[in-house]
């Protein structure tokens, strides 16, 4: 399968613990962004890299969430001290970068349940 | 006035019928504009990416851009009970930045 993977697809976690998601873009696209969606919304930008460089973090997005993508290939998202607000699906995406097309493709997403 | 809009539905149509999705955007100056699937549980699936004004076709869908009227559609022809799904419009809404904003969606329902 080449297509973006997450791991894990189900994560749940109790208020105040620390969580890690891992994404893997397709192998060739340069861009990844990360997006979280909750029920009956559309998916709500968090942060975006090109390469290992983070780009763009959303405002909206507490300290307590913090990404990486350290060699340029696979991100990981960290969320520190989780709060029931923080349940959602969150979905990676990565895109092949080229100026003029911009076609983001989803992973399967991990949903993230706080008790 | 939210970014992107989109009427949440459900959009009802029989099966065979045309359904038609339309979203609005704020941003003038937005270049590039996308449509997901997204099923119950899953995902956003791209459909459609339209970056000129008019109509462009893929298979039973056509993606219609109107810069003018800040207005993007979702033609689905000859509807499908599997077309049954959420919908989602996105826009990239300027240049130098490469993120999304998404619509809100639209369920649709066709019916057997």
């Amino acid at each position: 399968d080449t297509g973006v993977s997450q791991d894990p697809r189900h994560k749940i976690t109790k208020r105040g613990q620390n969580v890690t998601f891992r994404c893997d873009p397709i192998s060739e696209h340069n861009r990844l962004y990360w997006y979280r969606q909750t029920l009956g919304q559309g998916p709500e930008f968090l942060t975006y890299f090109q390469n290992e460089a983070q780009l763009e973090k959303s405002r909206l997005l507490s300290d307590r969430f913090s990404a990486e993508r350290p060699k340029g290939s696979f991100s990981t998202l960290e969320i520190q001290r989780t709060e029931q607000g923080d349940s959602a699906m969150y979905l990676c995406a990565s895109s092949l970068g080229d100026r003029d097309h911009n076609e983001q493709f989803f992973g399967p997403g991990t949903r993230l349940t706080v008790l | 006035q939210k970014e992107v809009e989109q009427n949440s539905g459900p959009l009802s149509v029989p099966e065979g019928a045309i359904a038609s999705l339309n979203c609005t955007y704020s941003d003038r100056v937005s270049q590039s504009f996308f449509w997901y699937r997204q099923y119950s549980g899953k995902s956003p699936e791209l459909i459609m990416s339209i970056y000129s004004n008019g109509d462009k076709e893929d298979g039973r869908f056509t993606a219609q851009l109107n810069k003018a009227s800040q207005y993007v559609s979702l033609l689905i022809r000859d509807s499908q009970p599997s077309d049954s799904a959420t919908y989602l419009c996105a826009v990239q809404i300027s240049s130098g930045t490469y993120k999304y904003i998404f619509g809100t969606g639209t369920r649709l329902k066709v019916l057997a």
